[in-house]
């Protein structure tokens, strides 16, 4: 079984550009978690979604990152536009449900922003 | 403020050696608490403890959680080269943040052959 597909591995940008990322999570997973991870640090949510519904978003900056889940499978998170400080690694996570379920992570999306 | 602390940040040893990783956590209505390796991609699950002193086991890997004291372990015996990755630590709280993982910022462990 295919597990959680993310794209691009790595993206490098100029900052104030905008910049997507894609997540196709795994088949039959209900939830979905967007995941920040700056180097040397654990992950941090940015935002949870069960089926097309985000249920937890207070992490996201939600000045210059969106998000979408619009038919409740794939889901894109944006930056726009992009700040150095936005250099970082952007994780997608799936489980079956939330709170009991465990989470499986995608490889991430590499970001540099110059 | 909820955190998770790990330790060591790093740790060097040889193959064979035994190593413990440790995690003590400050959470709200604590509910789990899970260990991820993470190479150079996803993180991958390894444990989840949620009873306070049942030993999860998964060949030379193990882990134990202390509720009363915070803070879990995580074994690795006999290590191999194929070790060598960043073990992360994290803990999810009931109530609304339910499903919310609040990670440590992990222990890179390097195995020499």
């Amino acid at each position: 079984e295919a597990g959680v597909v993310q794209s691009p591995r790595y993206k490098i940008i100029e900052k104030k550009q905008p910049v997507a990322f894609w997540c196709n999570p795994i088949s039959g997973h209900n939830t979905l978690y967007w995941y920040l991870q700056n180097l040397g640090q654990g992950p941090e949510l940015l935002i949870r979604y069960e089926n097309e519904e985000a249920v937890d978003d207070s992490q996201l900056p939600k000045d210059r990152f969106s998000a979408e889940r619009l038919k409740g499978v794939d889901s894109t998170l944006k930056i726009q536009p992009a700040e150095l400080g936005d250099s970082a690694v952007y994780l997608c996570a799936s489980s079956l449900g939330w709170g009991t379920d465990t989470q499986y992570f995608g490889p991430g999306t590499r970001l540099t922003v110059l | 403020e909820d955190k998770v602390v790990q330790s060591p940040l790093s740790l060097v040893v040889h193959e064979g050696d035994t190593v413990t990783l440790n995690c003590s956590y400050e959470v709200t209505n604590f509910r789990s608490l899970l260990w991820y390796k993470q190479e150079k991609k996803a993180p991958t699950f390894l444990f989840m403890l949620t009873s306070s002193g049942i030993e999860k086991k998964s060949g030379r890997l193990s882990s134990i959680l202390d509720k009363k004291e915070l803070f879990s372990i995580l074994n690795i015996t006999a290590t191999q080269t194929g070790d060598s990755a960043i073990y992360l630590c994290a803990v999810e709280a009931r109530g609304s943040t339910l499903g919310r993982l609040y990670f440590g910022r992990g222990t890179q462990l390097t195995v020499w052959p």
